[in-house]
């Protein structure tokens, strides 16, 4: 079981929105900056997000984070098959004195 | 602009130790630390550890009494040792820097896969 939750898979068309949200605690997101990856198929995982809400260089601006609490969300708008990846989230967890990763979550353009 | 390198024998016997290195290229860890994330395949992502420029160090609690991550003097070469090896560390393990004081991992390995099998 991990630490943070997220939801197993999500779908959408084409230039849809969606959203793959990531359930933690005080201990982790509840307190620390939240962070998500991209992995697409046979490949190593990428940032996507940091700090909650930022990208990296070269991240279009069709992905955008926030955080609330002990929860927090992706946004992918304007779907592309070539978004069709497993996502995770991460962060710190101050009781564990470790990192943390969600379960992840198959994202499905279809 | 770093670049990380894991390497290793893609092969070891249940009971023995899983060593890998990861050779650090481009620029320097100064100021970041190098952790050790593992996936086994057709699953999620678990963190296994971390070393500080520093010499540093943090485990996954369930991995702590068994893992060993370490610097060499030069600060190029980050070592991963898992004594007691099952099929249960099966998996692609990656090198990854991560930003002390900050809680993302920004430049990854491609990975190498380590099979646990007599």
């Amino acid at each position: 079981q991990s630490v943070l939750t997220q939801p197993p898979s999500v779908s959408a068309a084409p230039g849809q929105k969606v959203t793959i949200s990531c359930s933690g605690s005080s201990s982790n997101i509840g307190n620390k900056y939240v962070s998500w990856y991209q992995q697409l198929p046979g490949t190593a995982p990428k940032l996507l997000i940091y700090d909650n809400n930022k990208r990296p260089s070269g991240i279009p601006d069709r992905f955008s984070g926030s955080k609330s609490g002990t929860s927090a969300t992706l946004y992918i708008t304007g779907l592309q098959t070539g978004d069709e990846a497993n996502y995770y989230c991460g962060t710190w967890d101050t009781s564990l004195s470790a990192g943390v990763f969600g379960g992840g979550t198959k994202l499905t353009v279809l | 602009q770093m670049q990380l390198q894991e390497s290793g024998p893609g092969l070891v016997k249940p009971s023995e130790t899983l060593s890998l290195t990861c050779t650090v290229s481009g620029d320097s860890i100064s100021d970041n630390y190098c952790a050790w994330i593992r996936q086994p395949t057709g699953k999620g992502l678990e963190w296994i550890g971390l070393v500080e420029y520093s010499g540093k160090t943090a485990y996954n609690p369930t991995l702590r009494n068994r893992v060993t991550i370490s610097l060499d003097t030069s600060k190029k070469k980050v070592f991963l040792d898992l004594r007691s090896a099952t099929a249960a560390d099966t998996a692609v393990y990656y090198c990854v820097r991560g930003y002390i004081g900050a809680d993302y991992l920004d430049v990854w390995g491609t990975g190498t896969t380590v099979t646990v099998s007599s």
